[in-house]
């Protein structure tokens, strides 16, 4: 089985421009959650997606948005960039295993280099 | 306010050695506890501990979760330089169901 893919893995923008980063989640997967990690706050929670509706949302301003799409894809949108949102922003997909717990599983990352 | 703590937060030791990681909590209707691995790329899941399943092993891999003192740790026998990486434990609470991150142990394994 393919794992998590996001794309792109490296971008650079400029304060005021607008990202839009893709995450693929692992076949048969429904639930998408993405995570800004910086050196100096670790790994925090956006945002999570299941059957494309919001399920759960961190404490970021709402210039952090997201979406998925019917086939679990999901995408999340920064407008108006500022160079504290540069960071390694990664995806995740759960898999409901026996019990009825959900285990996330890491995509690659991209990597945002807000100048 | 939900939080995870994870001690220390950076640790040196020389292969062969054994480590212990520790992950303590603080989160409202705890559902299960997560240890992941992290190099230079995104984290590999290692563990979830649940009420169901409070004690975990794989190799020199080993996990035991304590939900009375709200605690877990991770335990690496025999360590080698591939070992080195961030440890990072997450919980997730079933009021929210999003995982909350610790700030992770950063474990460098020396020849």
């Amino acid at each position: 089985k393919a794992g998590v893919t996001q794309t792109p893995r490296y971008l650079i923008k400029t304060r005021g421009q607008q990202v839009t980063l893709s995450c693929s989640p692992i076949s048969g997967h429904r639930s998408v959650s993405w995570y800004q990690q910086t050196p100096g706050q670790g790994l925090q929670f956006l945002f999570e997606y299941f059957s494309e509706t919001q399920r759960n949302k961190g404490n970021f301003p709402g210039r952090f948005s997201g979406r998925q799409f019917s086939n679990s894809r999901s995408e999340m949108n920064v407008s108006t960039l500022e160079l504290g949102d540069s960071a390694l922003y990664l995806c995740a997909s759960s898999a409901l295993s026996s019990g009825g717990q959900e285990t996330q599983y890491f995509g690659p990352g991209t990597r945002l280099l807000v100048l | 306010e939900d939080k995870v703590v994870q001690s220390p937060l950076s640790l040196v030791v020389h292969e062969g050695d054994t480590v212990t990681l520790n992950c303590s909590y603080e989160v409202t209707n705890f559902r299960s506890l997560l240890w992941y691995k992290q190099e230079k790329k995104a984290p590999t899941f290692l563990f979830m501990l649940t009420s169901s399943g409070i004690e975990k092993k794989s190799g020199r891999l080993s996990s035991i979760l304590d939900k009375k003192e709200l605690f877990s740790i991770l335990n690496i026998t025999a360590t080698q330089t591939g070992d080195s990486a961030v440890y990072l434990c997450a919980v997730r609470g079933s009021n929210t169901g999003k995982l909350i991150f610790g700030q992770g142990t950063t474990l460098q394994v020396k020849p």
